[in-house]
């Protein structure tokens, strides 16, 4: 059975404390593997897409990485603004996303 | 982005009641699809669609039904409200299934007492 799971739940950071939040997943006939962020009352917004392992992008103070089993999404020298829940969703051989739970992240000045 | 919409953004109701959402894009993209998304569980799909009067279910599907007669529109029906149906539901559109990133809609928040 596919299954997604981020960690951690929520995380508090310090501006400028940099971190990872953590997507694992067993997904058959993976198809790529989306990160969204999500705002409060707002629809998720998406970021980056990764196909392969050992594959890496970036945008601004984020960068998204690839392995078979794991994704990370590493935040460097975070803002405020950075605040969100990020999503996690690899998509299945039959092209469905497949959500994760979501991390929660604070960011305080 | 696409430009998806969805109507209403917000709705009351009671059980039993019919209630249809709707979701609009504009980016004649083939696929749509309609999520659900409630504290302690990841969106999960309830119906998708790839293409007119082509629909099929997700994860989720009981007590729901859609169409989508045009391109740029899909309709979620909810045949006869209930509690467990409250929930924020999402609309996303997606061009083709290979690589294509899926876009989501602002979200309608439905509370059913």
């Amino acid at each position: 059975e596919d299954q997604v799971t981020q960690s951690p739940e929520a995380l508090r950071l310090q501006e400028g404390e940099s971190s990872s939040l953590n997507c694992s997943y067993t997904v058959s006939g993976l198809r790529g593997l989306f990160w969204y962020r999500q705002d409060p009352g707002k629809g998720p917004e998406f970021l980056f897409t990764l196909y392969s392992a050992g594959e890496e992008k970036e945008k601004e103070r984020l960068k998204a990485t690839l392995t078979k089993k794991e994704s990370f999404l590493h935040i460097t020298a975070p803002k405020p603004e950075d605040s969100a829940t990020y999503l996690c969703a690899p998509r299945d051989q039959g092209g469905k996303l497949i959500f994760g739970q979501g991390t929660e992240l604070s960011v305080k000045p | 982005d696409a430009g998806i919409t969805q109507s209403p953004r917000h709705k009351v109701t009671e059980t039993g009641t019919p209630v249809t959402l709707r979701c609009h894009q504009t980016e004649n993209h083939r696929y749509m699809y309609w999520y659900r998304q409630d504290p302690g569980h990841g969106l999960r799909l309830i119906h998708y669609s790839y293409g007119v009067k082509d629909t099929d279910k997700g994860e989720v599907s009981d007590g729901y039904s859609v169409s989508r007669s045009k391109t740029e529109d899909f309709l979620l029906t909810l045949e006869s409200a209930t509690s467990s149906q409250t929930s924020v539901y999402f609309c996303a559109s997606q061009q083709g299934l290979g690589t294509d990133t899926q876009y989501f809609g602002p979200g309608t928040r439905l509370t059913v007492l």
